[in-house]
């Protein structure tokens, strides 16, 4: 079974600042898709990024960056210059070819941005 | 603009009573589904259909229903075999079979067993 863990609950950052969420995954698999979603208080998700497995360069968006670490089998995802706009539930998610079209996701990290 | 739409947002049901969540979608997307979000869970998934007139189980499909009768339109019926029904339950859609761009997701349904 494929599985994604986010071991951190609740985080908070003062704006401005860099915060980084962690998640990891299991899979068997060599070819997949990984993605950080955030759903703010209106609940609307939204795609932050998207990195392909099998390329080594880490995805960048803007101010939102991963640290992909195929062995370790990890999936950071790192808010620079932290905004107010910033807070929201933070979820980790991956695909993999052989799933068709399931997305798999952690339980979400809720990040608090502070003035 | 192109979108999912979930209708209504906020749902109440009695207990003993169906209710149907509407999801429509004008992308031209292949794929439906439906998860729904409890606190501390994460997103479960319950349905999903990758082409009109077929679906499968989810992870947590006991006490829900669908159908694709149309490729824009994937409801989702919560039967009275739900034993907890309230959560938040988000539809989202993807083109052709795979999820590697990832989904678009609708607004949601929060629905409340009163």
């Amino acid at each position: 079974a494929q599985t994604v863990t986010q071991s951190q609950p609740e985080m908070s950052v003062q704006e401005a600042e860099t915060v980084t969420l962690s998640c990891t995954y299991d899979t068997s698999e060599s070819n997949y898709y990984l993605f950080w979603y955030k759903q703010p208080p209106s609940r609307q998700m939204i795609l932050v990024i998207r990195q392909e497995a099998y390329k080594q360069q880490n995805a960048t968006e803007n101010r939102f960056s991963v640290n992909f670490q195929k062995a370790a089998k990890s999936f950071s995802l790192k808010i620079s210059d932290s905004q107010l706009g910033d807070t929201a539930m933070y979820f980790c998610a991956f695909t993999i070819q052989t799933s068709g079209s399931r997305l798999t996701f952690g339980e979400g990290t809720q990040l608090t941005v502070n003035p | 603009d192109g979108g999912i739409t979930q209708s209504p947002k906020y749902l109440f049901r009695k207990e003993g009573q169906n209710v149907t969540l509407s999801c429509e979608q004008n992308l031209n997307h292949d794929a439906m589904y439906w998860y729904r979000q409890d606190p501390g869970q994460g997103l479960r998934l319950i349905y999903y259909s990758q082409i009109v007139n077929d679906f499968q189980k989810g992870d947590i499909a006991e006490g829900y229903s669908v159908s694709r009768e149309k490729k824009e339109s994937f409801p989702l019926t919560v039967t009275s075999a739900q034993k907890n029904p309230t959560a938040f339950y988000l539809c989202a859609s993807s083109t052709s079979g795979t999820a590697n761009y990832g989904y678009t997701f609708g607004s949601g349904t929060r629905l409340t067993v009163v």
